[in-house]
């Protein structure tokens, strides 16, 4: 199994540009989340989804959206970048909710200039 | 409101040695208390987890936790210290009775592991 995925692991955009980060998962696991991590900040959760076909908004929800059209995967879009975003993002998933381990893929690495 | 923090942003300790790495929290209700370490340039792996029970948890590659009500405190524990264990140590906590649903992490304590 190759367990949580995500597409790319580095990028760079310009201001105003905009990107989708593809995470996918094959152990068949309902919730799946977005976070980002800054330094000295630790993991702060952008939006998650509880199964295919939803999504909801986590701590840090703005200028991001996200979409689950399949159970195994979750878009996270930026629509008009900005420096703020510059940031690791990490996609995770787990079999329950909140109170379940969670496994993370490797992160994207994206900065915005 | 939820809240975890790790008071330390490092900590050093020699191999073969026994290493801490503090964590207390705060909820309104009972908490599930989750350790996760982070090598370098990798996603976070899970360690172990407090739901409910036993107040000393263990986990993968020799970690411990001892769970404690009264001081509030989740401090993750070895006996021996592997320069291998040097690593990103994160703690997280979810209020069981909250209305909030999500996890919160705290900022990280980076562990060192001299030879």
């Amino acid at each position: 199994n190759a367990g949580v995925t995500q597409t790319p692991k580095f990028r760079v955009l310009k201001t105003g540009q905009s990107m989708t980060l593809l995470c996918a998962q094959d152990m068949n696991h309902e919730y799946m989340y977005w976070y980002r991590q800054d330094p000295g900040m630790g993991l702060r959760l952008i939006h998650y989804s509880v199964g295919e076909g939803t999504t909801a908004k986590g701590e840090v929800p703005d200028g991001y959206n996200v979409s689950r059209l399949k159970k195994q995967n979750f878009l996270l879009g930026l629509e008009s970048a900005a420096p703020s975003q510059t940031s690791v993002y990490f996609c995770a998933s787990s079999y329950g909710g909140f109170s379940y381990e969670q496994y993370f893929g490797p992160g994207t690495r994206l900065t915005v200039t | 409101a939820q809240s975890v923090a790790q008071p330390e942003d490092q900590v050093n300790v020699a191999e073969g040695n026994p290493l801490t790495v503090k964590c207390t929290y705060s909820v309104s209700g009972n908490p599930y208390l989750f350790w996760y370490v982070q090598y370098p340039n990798r996603g976070l792996q899970f360690l172990l987890k407090y739901i409910t029970g036993d107040n000393l948890v263990k986990g993968s590659y020799g970690f411990e936790a001892e769970f404690n009500k009264s001081q509030t405190s989740f401090h993750l524990k070895k006996p021996s210290a592997l320069v291998s264990d040097s690593a990103l140590y994160f703690c997280a906590v979810r209020d069981a009775g909250g209305a909030t649903n999500k996890l919160i992490f705290g900022t990280g304590t980076l562990l060192a592991v001299q030879p």
